[in-house]
C-alpha cells in the first residue's frame, strides 16, 4: 500500500524568506508524485508533479521540487515567499497500478507567510 | 487541462436528509474521482466514479450511503444519503488522466 507523510503541519515563515515543506512517500512500486496547493475556501490547484525523468521538478508560482528516490522523498521548495502563498500544501502520491489517476494525500501543510 | 464545477458550492442541510452534490467537467476525461475533506483535514478518496458501471468504493465508504452515477465522460453524481453532522464537509471530485487530476472547487455541507 502507498502512504504519504508531510512532516511539518505548519509552517511559518516571513516574506521574501525561501522556504521548503517536506514530503515523504512509501511504496513498492514506482509511483507519480504531486504537490498541490488550497487557497482558503478553493478547491485544489495542482503546482507540479513528478512522472519520470529528470528529478528536479519546476511548477507554477517558482515552486520547485526534488524526487530523491534512495530517501523516498519529494520536497517541495521556493526561494522567496510572498504573502500570496499563504495557503494549505498538500503531497499526493499515485502510480501506475494505482488504478489510474487515484490519489492519495498527505496530512496537509499550513504555510504561513508574514510580512 | 480540464476545468471542473460543482453544484452546489454550499448547502445547510437537516439531518436524516440527502443531499447530491453534481460535478461537470468541461472535456472528456478518464477517470472521476469522489474525495471528503473533514473540517481541519486532509482529502480522503471516497470511490472512483466508472462511466456506465457501478463505482468503486474505497474501505470505509459504501455505496448505501454515498450513491454515485457517471452516465458520462463528463459527468457525475455523488449522493450524501441520511445525513448526520459527520457528513460535515467539503466533497472534492476530480477528473483526468492517470498522469494529471483536476479538481472541482468543492462543496461544503453543514448538516444540522
Amino acid at each position: 500500500a502507498q502512504s504519504v507523510t508531510q512532516l511539518d503541519s505548519q509552517v511559518p515563515v516571513f516574506e521574501e524568506a525561501p522556504v521548503e515543506l517536506r514530503c515523504n512517500y512509501s511504496s513498492s512500486v514506482s509511483v507519480y508524485l504531486f504537490w498541490y496547493v488550497q487557497y482558503p475556501n478553493q478547491g485544489l490547484q495542482l503546482l507540479l508533479k513528478y512522472l519520470s525523468g529528470s528529478t528536479l521538478v519546476k511548477g507554477i508560482n517558482g515552486f520547485e521540487a526534488e524526487f530523491n528516490k534512495s530517501q523516498t522523498s519529494f520536497h517541495l521548495r521556493k526561494p522567496s515567499v510572498h504573502i500570496s502563498d499563504t495557503a494549505e500544501y498538500f503531497c499526493a502520491v499515485s502510480g501506475p497500478h494505482n488504478q489510474g489517476g487515484k490519489l492519495i494525500f498527505g496530512q496537509g501543510t499550513e504555510l504561513s507567510v508574514k510580512p | 487541462s480540464a476545468v471542473i464545477s460543482q453544484k452546489p458550492s454550499r448547502d445547510i442541510c437537516q439531518r436524516g436528509t440527502s443531499l447530491t452534490i453534481q460535478c461537470q467537467v468541461d472535456s472528456q476525461v478518464t477517470m472521476m474521482f469522489w474525495y471528503r475533506q473533514q473540517p481541519g483535514q486532509s482529502l480522503t478518496l471516497i470511490a472512483t466514479a466508472n462511466q456506465g458501471s457501478e463505482a468503486t468504493y474505497e474501505s470505509g465508504f459504501v455505496i448505501d450511503k454515498f450513491p454515485i452515477s457517471r452516465p458520462n465522460l463528463t459527468f457525475s453524481t455523488l449522493t450524501v444519503s441520511n445525513m448526520s453532522p459527520e457528513d460535515s464537509s467539503i466533497y472534492l471530485c476530480s477528473g483526468g488522466t492517470n498522469y494529471e487530476q483536476y479538481f472541482g472547487p468543492g462543496t461544503r455541507l453543514t448538516v444540522t
